[in-house]
């Protein structure tokens, strides 16, 4: 069974002061790892697609990297408005459909 | 605004009652999902449609059934509620891989969700 462990559950940082979000995962084969950022009260919005260890990808202050056991979140110089809930999800080979399956995700807040 | 489209926001409802759930995708979106996110559970896939048939099914509740239409607006039945069903629902498309610049199936477009509340 695909599993997606996140850590911290919550993570309280100063603005600019740059930190990293854990993904850990099992999947009997990895297709891709996903991570979403999800607002109060609003549906998950997609950030980054990783497929194979070593590969990084980056938007403004956030680089997601990827190893055959987990993935980080990191955020540079954060600012209040990088406050969300961050949502790491996988999608296994050979799923039936392409569904996903999340991680509990990391409460950030950011303060001015 | 991603483009998909859910109502209700709200509804409050009492055990034992039926409601249903409204999805429209993106234009264009032949894909939908379901998925129900509670406080306990996080987020879980109930649903896939695709093109108005079921492509995958994952952990929904006998009670629970779903359908997607020839107009490609989706509806998702929740009958015999309990307590234990209150959740965000939400609903998701995304384009056929390929198109509109998307190479992988994972990348969706959520809704705002449907918040239900059973009493």
């Amino acid at each position: 069974e695909d599993q997606v462990t996140q850590s911290p559950e919550a993570l309280r940082l100063q603005e600019g002061e740059s930190s990293s979000l854990n993904c850990s995962y099992t999947v009997s084969g990895l297709r891709g790892l996903f991570w979403y950022r999800q607002d109060p009260g609003k549906g998950p919005e997609f950030l980054f697609t990783l497929y194979s260890a070593g590969e990084e990808k980056e938007k403004e202050r956030l680089k997601a990297t990827l190893t055959k056991k987990e993935s980080f979140l990191h955020i540079t110089a954060p600012k209040p408005e990088d406050s969300a809930t961050y949502l790491c999800a996988v999608q296994a080979l050979g799923n039936a459909g392409n569904m996903l399956t999340f991680g509990g995700g990391t409460r950030l807040m950011v303060k001015p | 605004d991603s483009g998909v489209t859910q109502t209700p926001k709200h509804l409050i409802t009492a055990t034992g009652q039926r409601v249903t759930l409204r999805c429209s995708p993106r234009s264009g979106d032949l894909s939908v999902y379901w998925y129900q996110q509670s406080l306990d559970q996080g987020l879980q896939f109930l649903i896939q449609y695709y093109n108005g048939e079921e492509r995958a099914k994952g952990n929904i509740l006998e009670r629970f059934s779903a359908q997607q239409f020839p107009d490609l607006h989706s509806e998702l039945n929740l009958s015999s509620l309990e307590l234990g069903d209150s959740a965000l629902y939400f609903c998701a498309s995304n384009p056929k891989p390929g198109t509109s610049g998307s190479r992988n199936t994972g990348e969706l477009f959520f809704g705002e969700g449907s918040r239900l509340t059973v009493l």
